[in-house]
């Protein structure tokens, strides 16, 4: 079946370590990619989005993804966490499916950063 | 200034019981959806409205019904609540023409009991 998949459900790190969380998808054609996070208690917010043009976009906050078609991954990257980091995060992908738009969403990878 | 807002935040109710959830934006988007996040965290689509007109309607019990008063707002009332009906609700919505890109609200925990 198409879909989004993040095969990190949790990630544990320590401040200042680097950061890495999959995301593949399995759609054909053309894709929107996004990533999403959702901070304790908060609404999701956007961080980072690809259309076309450069593979590595960046977001907010020092965030990262780099799309590469040929394995069909949107991985995010940030060098150095921190503590502030910890949160949920939802990897995303749009497509143009009967008449519309749809977003797809990931199952989300919980990220905890110990300080 | 806030864009996307949900009311309520939190609702608890019993079983067979009939509730809504009201959601506004002050983006001025065309588009507003409903999405359902279970315990898993798992995030899927229910509804969408494009200037009040029902664009994406998934399978989703016909106990679940969308309105639109206006494109800025979208409430859900649900019927004869079960159970399984115990879930977060997002809202969201979308400029024109660019449905990729969505705003989503803080979301509604509802609990079945």
């Amino acid at each position: 079946a198409q879909s989004v998949s993040q095969h990190n459900h949790h990630v544990i790190l320590s401040e200042a370590a680097s950061l890495e969380l999959g995301c593949n998808y399995s759609y054909g054609g053309t894709v929107n990619l996004f990533w999403y996070v959702q901070y304790p208690g908060q609404h999701l917010q956007l961080l980072l989005k690809y259309f076309s043009g450069d593979p590595l976009v960046k977001g907010i906050k020092g965030f990262e993804a780099e799309f590469i078609k040929s394995k069909f991954s949107f991985n995010l990257r940030k060098p150095s966490v921190q503590w502030s980091d910890t949160a949920e995060y939802f990897c995303a992908v749009s497509r143009w499916m009967d008449s519309s738009y749809k977003l797809i969403f990931g199952s989300g990878t919980r990220l905890l950063v110990r300080p | 200034d806030t864009a996307v807002s949900q009311t309520p935040k939190y609702l608890v109710t019993q079983m067979g019981n009939d509730k809504s959830i009201k959601c506004e934006q002050n983006l001025g988007h065309d588009t507003m959806y409903w999405y359902k996040q279970d315990s898993k965290k798992f995030l899927k689509i229910m509804f969408s409205y494009n200037n009040k007109e029902l664009i994406i309607n998934e399978t989703v019990p016909n106990r679940f019904s969308p309105k639109s008063p206006d494109k800025a707002h979208l409430n859900l009332h649900i019927n004869s609540l079960e159970l399984g009906d115990s879930a977060v609700y997002f809202c969201a919505s979308s400029p024109r023409d660019r449905d990729y890109e969505q705003y989503f609200g803080p979301g509604t925990r509802l609990t079945v009991t």
